[in-house]
């Protein structure tokens, strides 16, 4: 079973910010939270992950609360180029399950003019 | 950035023939590479590990004998569907590391279709 849980789908209007919630309440003090999203037909992409500090990259910001129980991937200006399935995935950075990912359903986000 | 290269991105073939997956690692070397498959509208699961110059490690569930795993050198891996049959009609994702720590780089998928 997936570690973590999403809302199955979410809008946001173009220009917006959209705001992707996620839960891992099980997360274990050497998981790091990644995100990745799927555009239709294609391979995911690697988005952005952290393992307790707030993060920024030029895709994305990651928002995780300080007791690692959830976090947000913030996309400050959404595009319609940014509807895609969003995964949040747990994992170790090394050891025997490193690359191991378990995917859960993910979010939906929907872009809309 | 680093790059995992799929070929083919799609193929068709018939029940009971043999269809032969290629993941490329394009700018860095991948001691170790995932397959992972996808149902239509389902998520992605983890097949097997690869690894190379050694046998690949599969998942429970999945028969090691049907799709069978070559990791020659460090920058391919294959992944071959034996004796396709229809449900075996998936989206097949490689994925792999540049290095420790980093994370998993995915292929573009190759999408099989078994009539």
């Amino acid at each position: 079973d997936a570690k973590t849980t999403q809302p199955t789908s979410m809008d946001c209007a173009e220009g917006r910010a959209a705001n992707l919630p996620c839960n891992h309440s099980t997360i274990s003090g050497n998981e790091y939270v990644y995100w990745y999203r799927q555009i239709h037909s294609q391979g995911p992409q690697y988005i952005i992950h952290g393992l307790k500090n707030n993060e920024t990259n030029e895709m994305a910001s990651l928002i995780i609360t300080e007791d690692r129980k959830s976090s947000t991937l913030i996309l400050p200006h959404a595009t319609l180029r940014d509807t895609a399935v969003y995964y949040c995935i747990v994992g170790a950075r090394g050891g025997t399950s490193y690359g191991k990912l378990t995917f859960g359903q993910g979010t939906i986000l929907t872009v809309h003019p | 950035g680093a790059v995992v290269s799929q070929h083919p991105s799609w193929v068709i073939c018939k029940s009971g023939t043999s269809v032969k997956i290629e993941c490329r690692s394009l700018d860095f070397q991948a001691t170790t590479m995932f397959w992972y498959r996808q149902f239509p509208k389902q998520s992605l699961m983890l097949m097997a590990t690869s690894n190379e110059g050694s046998k690949a490690t599969y998942e429970q569930g999945v028969e090691k004998d049907k799709f069978l795993i070559n990791h020659a050198s460090l920058t391919l891996s294959t992944l071959t569907v034996t004796s396709a049959h229809p449900e075996d009609s998936s989206f097949y994702i490689c994925s792999a590391f540049d290095r420790v720590g980093s994370p998993l780089h995915f292929g573009n998928g190759t999408r099989l279709t078994v009539t």
